[in-house]
């Protein structure tokens, strides 16, 4: 079964630096999809940003990109000028081909301090 | 921008009583998903329609949760009995179709809480 691991359950920076969120996985898929999910304190979960296995290019989105490490099945998220409106906790999730169904990790709690 | 709909925000119930919550798609969506929260973890799948119809419900603990989407559009989830473990946030997601190039779209849960 796949595994999801986020190792840091609270995180906190300062406004306009750069965080970075950690995630690992555990899959003997060789093809899937990885994810970065935002759930603010309002709790809609809404999409971050995806990253396919099979491109070696890392996925960016403004101000959000990950770095994707196949061989050391790692997937973390960077967010540069971070906002105060980043504080959420965001989670890591893992999606197979063939199967629909995410894994997700336990969440990292993200705080913007002003 | 449309939303996933959920009812109630909250719900706060006695153990072994029955409780349901209710979910209203995206209206065109056809995929339709309900996820458990429990506090300090990441979502997990209970159930998954496309349609009326249950694609996957490997997860849902069939003895006492029960989901339905009768006519293919809105969903209910119900627990009877109700136990202290079930406390969390149900969630609720639905796509345009299931699998990667349609992306879930998720409502605001309700927040459960068995004394």
């Amino acid at each position: 079964a796949q595994t999801v691991t986020q190792s840091q359950p609270e995180m906190s920076v300062q406004e306009a630096e750069t965080v970075t969120l950690s995630c690992t996985y555990d899959t003997s898929e060789n093809n899937y999809y990885l994810f970065w999910y935002k759930q603010p304190p309002s709790r809609q979960m809404i999409l971050v940003i995806r990253q396919e296995a099979y491109k070696q290019q890392n996925a960016t989105e403004n101000r959000f990109s990950v770095n994707f490490q196949k061989a050391a099945k790692s997937f973390s998220l960077k967010i540069s000028d971070s906002q105060l409106g980043d504080t959420a906790m965001y989670f890591c999730a893992y999606l197979n081909f063939g199967n629909e169904k995410l894994t997700f990790g336990t969440g990292t709690r993200l705080t913007i301090i002003p | 921008e449309a939303e996933v709909a959920q009812s109630p925000r909250y719900k706060i119930t006695e153990k072994s009583q029955a409780v349901a919550f209710w979910c209203d798609p995206i209206s065109g969506h056809a995929t339709l998903y309900w996820y458990r929260q429990i506090l300090g973890q990441g979502p997990e799948l209970l159930v998954q329609f496309q349609d009326e119809s249950v694609v996957d419900d490997s997860q849902l603990p069939k003895d006492r949760f029960s989901a339905e989407r009768l006519k293919g559009v809105d969903s209910t989830l119900k627990i009877q009995p109700a136990e202290l473990g079930d406390s969390a946030m149900y969630l609720c997601a639905s796509s345009l179709t299931p699998g990667l190039n349609s992306p879930l779209h998720f409502g605001n849960g309700t927040r459960l809480t068995v004394t």
